[in-house]
């Protein structure tokens, strides 16, 4: 199993600029979630989805779109990028996320993205 | 509002102490989490703790849960080099969202 995969995994854009982080999972995970990680701020949750078709918001959903259409794959667009968006985004997967399970996550190598 | 807090932020200490890192959380919640991370790199998983006493030990680390008191501890014992990295717990709000902490940075020094 690859695992979770993430890409690409450095980016740069300008202001205004739009794009999307790709992330994939083969370990038939009905939950997934993105997250932003920022100096001495721990991680942050962008959105989640429990299954396809399914997504919430998590803290920090502003500026960020998520879809679900296959269990696989879960991107993330950053509709009109803001250097407030530079940050190292991680994806993460689990089993189902249930109450009482001992499912964990299992996060993406990361995709460092940097806007000017 | 779920927030969790951990302490210290920074720790550096000598080969062979024991020390433990604290995570304190606010409001109720059914299960904690405890991740490392190598710099540079993602996070990988280190315990679940589902109850109030939980208790978990992989090698040099255990970890427990105090569900009454909100308050989870990550122990060290006999530090080595290797342990060197930064440790997040992550709580879960409610059913389906993890709040992490801001980590603890810990380096060993030999």
């Amino acid at each position: 199993n690859a695992g979770v995969t993430q890409t690409p995994k450095f980016q740069v854009l300008k202001t205004g600029q739009s794009m999307t982080l790709q992330c994939a999972q083969d370990m038939n995970h009905e939950y997934m979630s993105w997250y932003r990680q920022d100096p001495g701020m721990g991680l942050r949750l962008i959105h989640y989805s429990v299954g396809a078709g399914i997504t919430d918001q998590g803290e920090v959903p502003n500026g960020y779109n998520v879809s679900r259409s296959t269990t696989e794959d879960f991107p993330l667009r950053l509709l009109s990028a803001a250097p407030s968006q530079t940050s190292v985004y991680f994806c993460a997967s689990s089993y189902s996320g249930v109450v009482g399970s001992t499912d964990t996550q299992y996060f993406g190598p990361g995709t460092r993205l940097t806007v000017l | 509002e779920l927030k969790v807090e951990q302490n210290p932020l920074f720790l550096s200490m000598q080969e062979g102490k024991n020390y433990t890192i604290y995570c304190n959380y606010s409001t109720t919640s059914d299960r904690l989490y405890w991740y490392r991370q190598d710099p540079g790199k993602s996070l990988e998983s280190l315990f679940v703790l589902l109850s109030n006493g939980a208790v978990k030990q992989e090698g040099r680390l255990m970890a427990s849960l105090d569900t009454k008191a909100r308050l989870s501890t990550l122990h060290i014992t006999a530090a080595v080099h290797d342990l060197s990295a930064t440790y997040f717990c992550a709580v879960l709000s409610g059913t389906y969202k993890y709040i992490f902490g801001t980590g603890t940075r810990l380096k060993v020094l030999a």
